[in-house]
């Protein structure tokens, strides 16, 4: 498996507060990505990065950051968290020379009261 | 812009049958991949099979294999010989190249898989 672990995995939060979260990776991959997944919607991405302090929006990026100063970590942020960013988030891996295989990490639940 | 549709909510197959899950893709692009994912209830996401758009030849992976019909654009599974352990959600993904050059990944909607004993 790949080594991609994610923190925290689990989170309750109330609306209006910063919530970060961590991807961490020790497959030295160029590419991370963020995911959320909703019912009926499949994962849509957040943001990407493809090297460190290189990132890019993806189609659902409103109300959320990204950062990446170290290769191996990826964070994203919601600065003012939302009822409607309640979701599963995903971080994945890719080193996307030829189109390799993404590798998931395990999911943050992540709950806006 | 890239779109990939899984028409299939949801499916369900007998144990030891065969049944084949649908995806269909939007692009302008000649040269891409696609993958198959399978989601069970761990919520792990596993890669199932991958296809190189620039290759005929359909790939294959033990009990699963897939269509690829490029003029279509479509990209059907088929799971041969079905298990208890193949019931999950399965998402069909484009990896795309971004007008920077960059590589994203686009995922349809999912279909959730049951296999009945």
């Amino acid at each position: 498996d790949a080594g991609i672990t994610q923190s925290p995995r689990h989170k309750v939060t109330e609306t209006g507060t910063p919530v970060t979260l961590r991807c961490h990776q020790t497959e030295n991959h160029r590419y991370m990505y963020w995911y959320r997944q909703d019912p009926g919607h499949g994962l849509r991405l957040i943001h990407y990065s493809y090297g460190v302090k290189d990132t890019d929006k993806g189609e659902v990026s409103d109300g959320y950051s990204v950062s990446r100063s170290k290769t191996e970590d990826f964070l994203l942020t919601l600065e003012s968290a939302t009822s409607s960013q309640t979701s599963v988030y995903f971080c994945a891996i890719s080193e996307s020379v030829r189109g390799e295989t993404q590798y998931f990490g395990p999911g943050t639940r992540l709950l806006v009261l | 812009a890239q779109t990939v549709t899984q028409s299939q909510p949801e499916m369900s197959v007998q144990e030891a049958e065969t049944v084949t899950l649908s995806c269909t893709y939007d692009t302008s692009e000649s040269d891409y991949y696609l993958f198959w994912y399978k989601q069970p209830p761990s919520r792990q996401m596993i890669l199932v099979i991958r296809q190189e758009a620039y290759k005929q030849q359909n790939a294959t992976e033990n009990r699963f294999s897939v269509n690829f019909q490029k003029a279509a654009k479509s990209f059907s599974l088929k799971i041969s010989d079905s298990q208890l352990g193949d019931a999950a959600m399965y998402f069909c993904a484009y990896r795309t190249t971004a007008t920077s050059g960059t590589y994203k990944y686009i995922f349809g909607t999912g279909t959730r898989l049951k296999v009945l004993a």
